[in-house]
């Protein structure tokens, strides 16, 4: 099974930052890797995918790099409704399998 | 967006059996690959299960392989999982989520407790 690492656990930052998340896979993915968004109560929701492409109607703020077993979610400038809980996801062999990173929780500094 | 709505959860003792379901708002239902997924405080998300289309090929994650099993009725819009020999370790909240991998649109998920 492929483990996704995510780092940090928890970020506390302002509104206006700039936000940088960390996803690590045990091994590698290439591109096939996803971000999403959860806030209290509610579902994910799909921000990324292919690592950097925004789903249909997500803020150009939000941006994804990386390849292989290393990437990135950035938030260029955190607004208030972006404080919530990120994960990544792989989905290199999926239907055969499918994992999901332990995610970061971006809170009010 | 596909509106999905799941249901069927509740309380129940371990060994016991319970079917979720999850009902699609639109007819385009039929061409989406479903799949669970399921949420707990400790374990976070993992993967379920997966069906085709048709429904001719699934999909299991191992923590769930023998016991639950993923269907679709594509002249209802519905999807199911039926969990049989339930664990205390299956207690999360269980989605529904179209398409994928990855997964579009997600149902605002339903609360299984497995508990004596």
């Amino acid at each position: 099974e492929i483990v996704l690492t995510q780092s940090p656990a928890t970020l506390s930052v302002s509104p206006g930052e700039r936000v940088t998340l960390s996803c690590r896979a045990s091994q590698s993915v290439p591109t096939n890797l996803a971000w999403y968004q959860q806030k209290p109560g509610q579902a994910p929701r799909l921000l990324i995918y292919g690592a950097s492409t925004r789903a249909t109607g997500i803020p150009a703020r939000f941006s994804g790099s990386g390849s292989g077993t290393e990437f990135t979610l950035t938030i260029s400038s955190l607004q208030s409704e972006d404080f919530a809980v990120y994960y990544c996801q792989q989905y290199n062999n999926w239907p055969s399998s499918l994992t999901f990173g332990g995610g970061t929780k971006v809170e009010i500094k | 967006e596909v509106q999905l709505l799941e249901s069927g959860g509740g309380l129940l003792q371990p060994g016991g059996s319970l079917r979720l379901s999850c009902a699609a708002a639109e007819s385009t239902f039929s061409s989406f690959v479903m799949n669970w997924v399921r949420q707990t405080p400790g374990k976070g998300l993992e993967w379920i299960s997966s069906i085709t289309t048709s429904g001719a090929t699934t999909s299991y994650a191992d923590s769930v392989k023998g016991r639950f099993t993923i269907s679709r009725d594509n002249s209802k819009n519905t999807l199911y999982l039926q969990m049989n020999s339930l664990r205390t370790e299956d207690t999360a909240v269980y989605y529904c989520a179209s398409r994928g991998a990855p997964f579009e649109d997600w149902g605002q998920g339903t609360l299984v407790t497995v508990s004596s």
